[in-house]
């Protein structure tokens, strides 16, 4: 079955810097790759995905970029602000019935 | 995007009593809803798979009859923990796959905190 990691586990950033996020999965058939921010106490919020005829996929501060061949994918936060800090959850899923698996997690913290 | 309604947010009930937990399509239809389960700072772990109309797909170690699983209509799915013991104490949520490309993209529930005491 599908196996996702993701690292790194924590990640603390000075506000304005850039923050990435890496993952790899095993599954070659997997073709969906969403992103997922958790903040405390709530349910995950979907922020960007990206299928696999695409290479890169970009929505204003939040970019995700995904190599088929290596089988990783990763997550771009650019001029970081507080309110970013949560917990960043990646996965790897796809059509036809695929189950998505998630990452483990990383917990992003942004420093004032 | 899609949003999903989960009730209630918080419940805390005693050792062997029933818990209930729904989880809501508002705008679109879910023929598919998925179960999870999250302890503090680990990751979201699956549950059971709910199919509208049919009886859920349970994941490897997940008791069914403890987590009796119904997806009555294409906007609803209900998670029933029956003769709760503290051990089920955990944050559930719930996500529903949207009809967008064959389902793949999931929206989830705001969770809900349960705690036996």
């Amino acid at each position: 079955g599908e196996n996702v990691e993701q690292h790194p586990s924590t990640l603390s950033v000075q506000e304005g810097d850039s923050a990435v996020i890496k993952c790899t999965y095993s599954d070659s058939a997997s073709n969906y790759f969403p992103w997922y921010k958790q903040e405390l106490g709530k349910g995950p919020q979907l922020i960007i995905d990206i299928r696999s005829n695409v290479g890169e996929k970009k929505d204003q501060r939040i970019a995700v970029t995904l190599n088929k061949t290596a089988k990783h994918f990763s997550l771009h936060i650019t001029e970081t602000q507080p309110e970013d800090s949560a917990v960043y959850f990646c996965a790897a899923g796809g059509t036809g019935g695929f189950k998505t698996i998630f990452g483990a997690g990383t917990r992003l913290f942004v420093k004032a | 995007g899609a949003v999903v309604s989960q009730h209630p947010s918080r419940v805390i009930c005693k050792s062997g009593t029933s818990v209930k937990i729904e989880c809501r399509s508002l705008d679109f239809q879910a023929t598919t809803m998925f179960w999870y389960r999250q302890f503090p700072k680990q990751s979201l772990m699956l549950m059971a798979t709910s199919n509208e109309g049919s009886k859920a797909t349970y994941e490897q170690g997940v008791e069914k009859d403890k987590f009796l699983i119904n997806h009555a209509s294409l906007t609803l799915s209900t998670l029933t923990v029956t003769s709760a013991h503290p051990e089920d104490s955990s944050f559930y949520i719930c996500s529903a796959g949207a009809s967008d490309r064959d389902n793949e993209k999931l929206f989830f529930g705001s969770g809900t905190q349960l705690s036996v005491l």
